[in-house]
């Protein structure tokens, strides 16, 4: 199958900073990527959908100043939660789906990264 | 897209066949259901996908009535590895289409 990784794994930072999650498609392109957030025990919530060479399109409730979303290639999407709050911890998922698979609208997730706002 | 109703927990033993039922009363006449499952700190993976009738892969089963208003995914003979919450998605056929996850299963595999 093919693989989605997330860079960093985890985080933890200062009320205050921004954090940078990196998504990379390794073996495909990947011209849109979706980024999930998932607090505990809940499910993944859809925030926003990535698409290289345009702007991202952002779910209702979900700021966009907020979560910067830039698809700079075919293979990266970055989720920038800007002026993090304790609010702001979660669980970021992001992924992303492969075209030419056997499969209808099959995504491939990445690992996620668990940030943690102190 | 189609909203789906799954139970919202399971509990089962190591070496019991499980069944989890969706169902999906609004579902379209393009759409395909799907089941991912997601570990603890993990991203959700593609399970399996059926449209009609029962399709079955290396690791469960997936049966659709005739008239796909719900559908059973069956794990057979579980192991505590397969402790995980189960997600039943459903939504058409196009590539680079959102997904919506609903609440899924959290499955318990006790020894």
């Amino acid at each position: 199958g093919a693989v989605v990784s997330q860079h960093p794994s985890w985080v933890i930072c200062k009320s205050g900073t921004s954090v940078k999650i990196e998504c990379r498609s390794l073996d495909f392109q990947a011209t849109t990527m979706f980024w999930y957030r998932q607090f505990p025990k809940q499910s993944l919530m859809l925030m926003a959908t990535s698409n290289e060479g345009s702007k991202a399109t952002y779910e209702q409730g979900v700021e966009k100043d907020k979560f910067l979303i830039n698809h700079a290639s075919l293979t990266l999407s970055t989720l920038t939660v800007t002026s993090a709050h304790p609010e702001d911890s979660s669980f970021y998922i992001c992924s992303a789906p492969k075209t030419g698979t056997q499969k209808h609208n099959e995504q491939f997730f990445g690992p996620g990264t668990r940030l943690t706002v102190l | 897209l189609a909203k789906t109703t799954q139970p919202i927990s399971m509990d089962s033993y190591e070496g019991q066949e499980v069944n989890i039922t969706c169902s999906h009363n609004n579902i379209a006449t393009n759409d395909y259901i799907t089941w991912y499952q997601q570990f603890p700190s993990q991203g959700p993976r593609f399970i399996i996908q059926g449209y009609k009738t029962k399709v079955t892969n290396e690791v469960a089963s997936l049966f659709i009535p005739a008239d796909r208003k719900s559908s059973t995914l069956s794990l057979p003979r579980v192991s505590l590895s397969d402790t995980a919450v189960y997600y039943c998605l459903v939504g058409g056929g196009n590539a680079g289409n959102m997904l919506t996850f609903g609440g899924g299963t959290r499955l318990m595999v006790k020894p």
